[in-house]
C-alpha cells in the first residue's frame, strides 16, 4: 500500500525558512514524481513544483522560482520542500503528492498537508 | 499561458441530483493530462478521474469525465450527501501544473 506521511505543523517567524519532509513507502521511490501544491487558507490549490527521485531534477512554477527548492533523498524515500523568506502569505497548508506516468501524472496519493503558519 | 477556467463557481443541488461542472482550458491542451478532483474540508484532494475520462479505482461510477475541445466536464449523476464539496480540474502538461479556481457543490 503506497503512503504519503508530511511532517507536522510549524509556526515560523517572517524572513526565516521553513522544511517540510514528505516519507514515503509502498512503491519504488524512483518510479513516481513528487509533487508539491499550496492551498492558502479559504483558497484553491497552486502547484508549486515537482522533484524526480530518479535523478533529483526539480522544475519550479514560475511564482516559486527562487523561493522554494525542492530535493528527493533515495536512502529515505523522502522528499523535501523547502520555502525561504517567509511572509504572512505564505500560511497555508502545503501538500505532497504522487505521479506517476502510468496515469497521465495526475496526482494520485497525497499527503496530509502541513500547516505552516506565518506570524511574528 | 493556459488558465482553467471552472463554472459555475457554486453549484447548489439536492441529492439525487445531477450534477455537470465545467472546466475550460484557455488554449488547446493534450486531454490524457486532465484531471479532477475531488476535496472535503480539512482533507487532501482526492483524485476522481485522470486522462480526462478515467475514473481512479475506487471512485463511483457516478462520477464520469469527458472531453470535448477545450471544455472538459465532470459529470456527477444521482447526487450522494457526501458527494458535496469543492471540485477542482488540474492539467499536467511538461514541468507545469495548472489547477482551475474550484467549484463549491453544496446542497440546496
Amino acid at each position: 500500500e503506497v503512503q504519503v506521511v508530511q511532517s507536522g505543523a510549524e509556526v515560523k517567524m517572517p524572513g526565516t525558512t521553513v522544511k517540510i519532509s514528505c516519507k514515503t513507502s509502498g512503491y519504488i521511490f524512483t518510479d513516481q514524481y513528487i509533487q508539491w501544491v499550496r492551498q492558502a487558507p479559504g483558497k484553491g490549490l497552486a502547484w508549486m513544483g515537482l522533484v524526480d527521485p530518479e535523478d533529483g531534477e526539480a522544475m519550479y512554477a514560475e511564482n516559486f522560482r527562487g523561493k522554494v527548492t525542492i530535493t528527493a533523498d533515495k536512502s529515505t524515500q523522502t522528499a523535501y520542500m523547502e520555502l525561504r523568506r517567509l511572509r504572512s502569505d505564505d500560511t497555508a497548508v502545503y501538500y505532497c503528492a504522487l505521479s506517476h506516468s502510468s496515469k497521465y501524472y495526475a496526482f494520485d496519493s497525497w499527503g496530509q498537508g502541513t500547516l505552516v503558519t506565518v506570524s511574528s | 499561458e493556459i488558465v482553467l477556467a471552472q463554472s459555475p463557481g457554486t453549484l447548489s443541488l439536492s441529492p439525487g441530483e445531477r450534477a455537470t461542472l465545467s472546466c475550460r482550458a484557455s488554449q488547446t491542451i493534450v486531454n490524457n493530462y486532465l484531471a479532477w478532483y475531488q476535496q472535503k474540508p480539512g482533507q487532501a484532494p482526492r483524485l476522481l478521474i485522470y486522462g480526462a475520462s478515467t475514473r481512479a479505482a475506487g471512485i463511483p461510477d457516478r462520477f464520469s469525465g469527458s472531453a470535448s475541445g477545450t471544455d472538459f466536464t465532470l459529470t456527477i449523476t444521482r447526487l450522494e450527501p457526501e458527494d458535496f464539496a469543492v471540485y477542482y480540474c488540474l492539467f499536467y502538461g511538461i514541468s507545469q501544473g495548472i489547477f482551475g479556481q474550484g467549484t463549491k457543490l453544496e446542497i440546496k
